[in-house]
């Protein structure tokens, strides 16, 4: 079965600008949570949603909020974008009663 | 505080060779463990789990172990191949994530070189 999608791939923002990243979860998969990876922090947890109710936070400003769908696909949604949040931003997904967690390919964030 | 560390940044091994690949968490209340790959351009890629009531686990050419006295986390490769180079992370779902509030705790991540 297909594995996490997340679209698009590959996008360049300037600051100041807001961005949009989608997640599809594994069919039948209810939680969706979402990772920003960097070189220098490496991979932190932004926040987590189960049947489109977020369930637990990162320590990330407001700038960076979720929302999930009644099919359980996700979107994260960035405003007022800053250098640094230049990274990759992986979804991840999680049957609701598993605890394995599969990640997506991830969303290539470049701010500029 | 809750964190998850790598002893080891790099890791250099011949084709052929074991590797061991170590973590060490802060936090005795992890309920469970994830060893992850991740390659150039990828996301992660989910290796081998391990609960917190085991000291053991076995997959393919896989070994993960834990020692909970030290907080320690081990993953052994077996016969380390060129398409096994690659990052590993591992991660930890503290207890007081709640049920369904999983909340992955990454360490630092380990880059793994495999010399042919």
């Amino acid at each position: 079965k297909a594995g996490v999608t997340q679209t698009p791939r590959y996008l360049i923002k300037t600051r100041g600008q807001q961005v949009t990243l989608s997640c599809s979860p594994i069919s039948g998969h209810r939680s969706v949570s979402w990772y920003q990876q960097t070189p220098g922090q490496g991979l932190q947890f932004l926040f987590e949603y189960f049947s489109e109710t977020q369930r637990n936070k990162g320590n990330f400003p407001g700038r960076f909020s979720g929302r999930q769908f009644s099919n359980s696909r996700s979107e994260m949604n960035v405003s007022t974008l800053e250098l640094g949040d230049s990274a990759l931003y992986l979804c991840a997904s999680r049957s609701g009663a598993g605890n394995t967690i599969y990640f997506g390919e991830g969303s290539w964030l470049t701010v500029v | 505080g809750e964190s998850v560390g790598l002893h080891l940044p790099t890791l250099s091994v011949q084709e052929g060779d074991n590797s061991i690949i170590n973590c060490a968490y802060s936090n005795s209340a992890s309920d469970y463990f994830i060893w992850y790959k991740q390659e150039s351009g990828k996301g992660p890629q989910f290796i081998i789990d391990i609960r917190s009531n085991m000291d053991k686990r076995q997959g393919q050419r896989v070994t993960v172990l834990l020692n909970k006295t030290v907080k320690h986390l081990s993953l052994q490769i077996a016969a380390t191949q060129p398409g096994d180079s690659a990052v590993y992370f591992c991660a930890e779902i503290p207890l007081n994530s709640g049920g369904s509030n999983y909340k992955l705790t990454f360490g630092k991540g380990t880059l793994l070189t495999v010399n042919p």
